[in-house]
């Protein structure tokens, strides 16, 4: 089955430490997405990639990293340097086909103490 | 910019009443339009979509018209069952400023149902 799998579900992280949330997608789509959720919100965009080896800041950059040197693989670093990392974070890939419809993952829930 | 309003919630209705929750968007192009719904502690999935002006979306008893003059893409069913309470997102992707895609999320309306 085609998808886009996270990992872990939830992440228990202390504070100063910096955390690598995965995600992978084979549905052989070129873009990518991170996004942010927190509690009774809507979603924020955090980066982005359209290619393999590019990748683009969204609306929340600061305090993440992220790196694309697959077209399988997003993987999103939270650094100690984001004030408010707890959240649940949400990986989504699309299409190049004029609709760019996103298919989510599950998500992974990071808490940080 | 582009931007996308819908309803704010929660909505609370019993089981078997009618749904609408509104949605209207501002876009500089011809975007394509997208409600998805979010069960709790899960990811997105897309319940329907609409690519141009007067196409009708539909999924699971939902339906969302593309309405070009009033800029809006509605969301209803007909009678609504306590399985779908959920939280649902209205979304539009048009070309951004920059020259790739853009996807545009509302804030979200959460839907509960009562047997």
């Amino acid at each position: 089955d085609g998808g886009i799998t996270q990992s872990p579900k939830y992440l228990f992280r202390k504070e100063g430490q910096n955390v690598t949330l995965s995600c992978e997608q084979n549905l052989n789509h070129d873009a990518m997405y991170w996004y942010r959720q927190d509690p009774g919100q809507g979603l924020r965009l955090i980066y982005y990639s359209q290619i393999v080896n590019d990748f683009q800041k969204g609306d929340i950059a600061e305090g993440y990293s992220v790196s694309r040197e697959k077209k399988e693989s997003f993987p999103l670093t939270v650094t100690s340097a984001q004030k408010n990392p707890t959240a649940f974070y949400l990986c989504a890939s699309s299409d190049r086909d004029g609709t760019y419809e996103q298919y989510f993952g599950p998500g992974t829930r990071l808490t940080v103490t | 910019g582009d931007s996308v309003t819908q309803m704010e919630g929660p909505v609370t209705l019993s089981e078997e009443a009618f749904l609408t929750i509104n949605c209207t968007y501002t876009a500089t192009g011809y975007p394509s339009l997208f409600w998805y719904v979010q069960y709790p502690g899960e990811g997105l999935q897309l319940l329907l979509k609409a690519t141009k002006a007067d196409d009708k979306g539909s999924n699971k008893g939902f339906e969302a018209t593309y309405r070009k003059e009033t800029t809006s893409f509605h969301l209803e069913k007909g009678s609504v069952q306590v399985s779908d309470s959920a939280v649902y997102f209205c979304a539009l992707s048009d070309w951004g400023n920059t020259g790739g895609f853009k996807t545009i999320f509302g804030a979200g309306t959460r839907l509960f149902v009562k047997a």
